[in-house]
Parts: C-alpha cells; sequence; structure tokens
C-alpha cells in the first residue's frame, strides 16, 4: 500500500499570501498517478488536480501542481477567501487507492 | 452535467447489513468505472471500492474486503454497495464518484451511515 505523508497539518495563512502544500509517498507513484482534491465543511471534495500538475476543468490557475516519483507539491499563488479549506492528495495507479490525511489551510 | 445521488443510509446495529444506491445520470454509465469513498465524522478521507468500466474487475479497501460488495445495474444506472458485517468504525459519510480510468473525477454529495447499538 502506497501511504501518503501531508505536511503541514495546518497552513495559516493571510488572504493574498502563497501557499505550498506538500505530500510524499512510501514508494515512487508510477506515471505521477497523484490527485488533489479541495474540501469546504458539509460540501464534497472538488478535484483540482491530476497526473500531478494537470488541472481539471474549471480549475482557476492560481492552482498549481508539481512533483514526481515520491514527493508532490500543491501551490496555492496567491489566496482568494474561498481557498480557506481542506486539501487531499489521492493516489490512484494502484489499489488499494490511497489518500493522505489532509492539511488545513486556515485564515491567520 | 454529471451527477450522482446517494441513498440508502441510516442507523444500523454492529453485524448488521445495508445496502447504499447511487443513481448515475449525465454520462455513459455502462462504460465508466465507479468508486465508493468514505470520510468519517471529523476525519479524512477512506477509500472503499472501485469496479472498473467493464463492471467485472472490482478493488477492496483492505478493512472491508470479504464484507462489502460493489455491484451495477446498468439498466438502472444505479451503482450499489452491500455492506455485511457492520462494525462501528464503519460509520462515516459514504460517497460514490465517478472514475475517468482510475482517477476520481465528480463526486456526490454523500449519504451518512452510523453503527451503533
Amino acid at each position: 500500500e502506497i501511504v501518503l505523508t501531508q505536511s503541514p497539518g495546518t497552513l495559516s495563512l493571510s488572504p493574498g499570501e502563497r501557499a505550498t502544500l506538500s505530500c510524499r509517498a512510501s514508494q515512487s507513484v508510477g506515471n505521477n498517478y497523484l490527485a488533489w482534491f479541495q474540501q469546504k465543511p458539509g460540501q464534497a471534495p472538488r478535484l483540482l488536480i491530476y497526473d500531478a500538475s494537470s488541472r481539471a476543468t474549471g480549475i482557476p490557475d492560481r492552482f498549481s501542481g508539481s512533483g514526481s516519483g515520491t514527493d508532490f507539491t500543491l501551490t496555492i499563488s496567491r489566496l482568494e477567501p474561498e481557498d480557506f479549506a481542506v486539501y487531499y492528495c489521492h493516489q490512484y495507479v494502484t489499489s488499494p487507492l490511497t489518500f493522505g490525511g489532509g492539511t488545513k489551510v486556515e485564515i491567520k | 452535467q454529471v451527477q450522482l445521488v446517494e441513498s440508502g443510509g441510516g442507523v444500523v446495529r454492529p453485524g448488521g447489513s445495508l445496502r447504499l444506491s447511487c443513481a448515475a445520470s449525465g454520462f455513459t454509465f455502462s462504460s465508466s468505472g465507479l468508486h465508493w469513498v468514505r470520510q468519517a465524522p471529523g476525519k479524512g478521507l477512506e477509500w472503499v471500492a472501485l469496479i472498473r468500466f467493464d463492471g467485472i474487475n472490482k478493488f477492496y479497501a483492505d478493512s472491508v474486503k470479504g464484507r462489502f460488495a460493489i455491484s451495477r445495474d446498468i439498466s438502472k444506472n444505479t451503482l450499489y454497495l452491500q455492506m455485511d458485517s457492520l462494525r462501528t468504525e464503519d460509520t462515516a459519510l459514504y460517497y460514490c464518484a465517478k472514475s475517468s480510468g482510475w482517477l476520481i473525477g465528480h463526486w456526490g454529495q454523500g449519504i451518512l451511515v452510523t453503527v451503533s447499538s
């Protein structure tokens, strides 16, 4: 099983600041089949990034993904008020599919 | 557009059974893979099961293997999750989600399952 470890657990930032979220895999994620989801309270998760760096349909370009192998990063270039949420990384290269524990981005 | 609507949740005693349904629309159901993903109250996401586009290949998390069964009815555009031998740790919001390859794309709004005596 590929274990995904996200850091930090919580990120306290102000609107307009840059957010950098990390996801480390216990083994290489083949084909960079790594996705990022955003979840707001009371809502289902929303796909932001797939294949490590491709933005999903309708996702603003302030969201970007990078990385390969075992180390991946989600960057939000300038935080908007609606970006404060929990973010999960997810590998879909092999079963069992797994998620990271999440990073909460909160308003400072 | 893609719509996924879960139903069938509720309260069940430990050891009991429940069947979840997910009514799908807005895409070609017969050629799409579908997942179940759950989220315990206040916790993170846990993948549960996947049925591939062929309806034959199925995959499960170790935590539910042998107790849960994923299936689909193409004539009804409906996905199912049969849950047997339920445990308190199965208490969660259960989401169905549409797959593109193995990638989870669109999600339903979820249905709550509570396992309690």
